[in-house]
């Protein structure tokens, strides 16, 4: 069975610093990992993904997540953080075995950027 | 954004009554799921499909039901609604599967009285 933790429910941090929203996963084989945010009163939006490759992956907003396979972990960092990127984030993962690209979803953890 | 809607967005009904829920895609993807958002629970899903007339169930797909006639439709249907049901629904679709990402619909949220 495949399972993600998001070991923080909320993560504070000041506009202008950098900010990590952790998430380590379990799955069979290699790992297919996705983040996404949800802003107030809205659907989830697609971040970014790691399939193969670059441990460093690129997104949306000037996101990016680095991928740590000894760790299993999948960490979300930006290295400037803004007010508006206040929201719910999730973390996914899917495996290669996986059925109809069932993900499994992390419980969020809620960023709060103040100024 | 990717064209996904759903409806209705708002529903209270009451208990032991049948409620249906719709999600509509103009992707023509062929992966659609229904999750259910709860506090603390994050995402959890409860059916999904991977083409027309195929389907199958996800961790709490007890007290549901779906139908899939079209590509473009995705039918959720609370057999009879208990309190417990009471959630925000959420579908998605993907193109692919595994590997590819999902994309969201704006969310039904359900009130059962």
């Amino acid at each position: 069975a495949q399972s993600v933790a998001q070991p923080e429910d909320q993560v504070n941090v000041a506009e202008g610093n950098p900010l990590t929203v952790k998430c380590t996963y379990s799955v069979s084989g290699n790992p297919y990992l996705f983040w996404y945010v949800q802003y107030p009163n809205r659907g989830l939006q697609f971040l970014l993904k790691y399939i193969t490759g670059d441990n460093l992956v690129k997104g949306s907003y000037g996101f990016e997540a680095e991928f740590n396979k000894s760790q299993t972990s999948f960490h979300l960092k930006k290295p400037s953080a803004l007010v508006s990127d206040s929201a719910l984030y999730f973390c996914a993962v899917s495996g290669p075995g996986t059925n109809a690209g069932k993900s499994t979803f992390g419980d969020g953890t809620t960023l709060t950027v103040k100024p | 954004d990717a064209g996904i809607t759903q409806s209705p967005r708002h529903k209270v009904t009451e208990t032991g009554t049948p409620v249906t829920l719709r999600c509509h895609q103009t992707e023509n993807h062929r992966y659609m799921y229904w999750y259910r958002q709860d506090p603390g629970h994050g995402l959890r899903l409860i059916h999904y499909s991977y083409g027309v007339k195929d389907t199958d169930k996800g961790e709490v797909s007890d007290g549901y039901s779906v139908s899939r006639s079209k590509t473009e439709d995705f039918l959720l249907t609370l057999e009879s609604a208990t309190s417990s049901q009471t959630s925000v629904y959420f579908c998605a679709i993907s193109e692919q599967g595994v590997n590819y990402e999902q994309y969201f619909g704006p969310g039904t949220r359900l009130t059962v009285t």
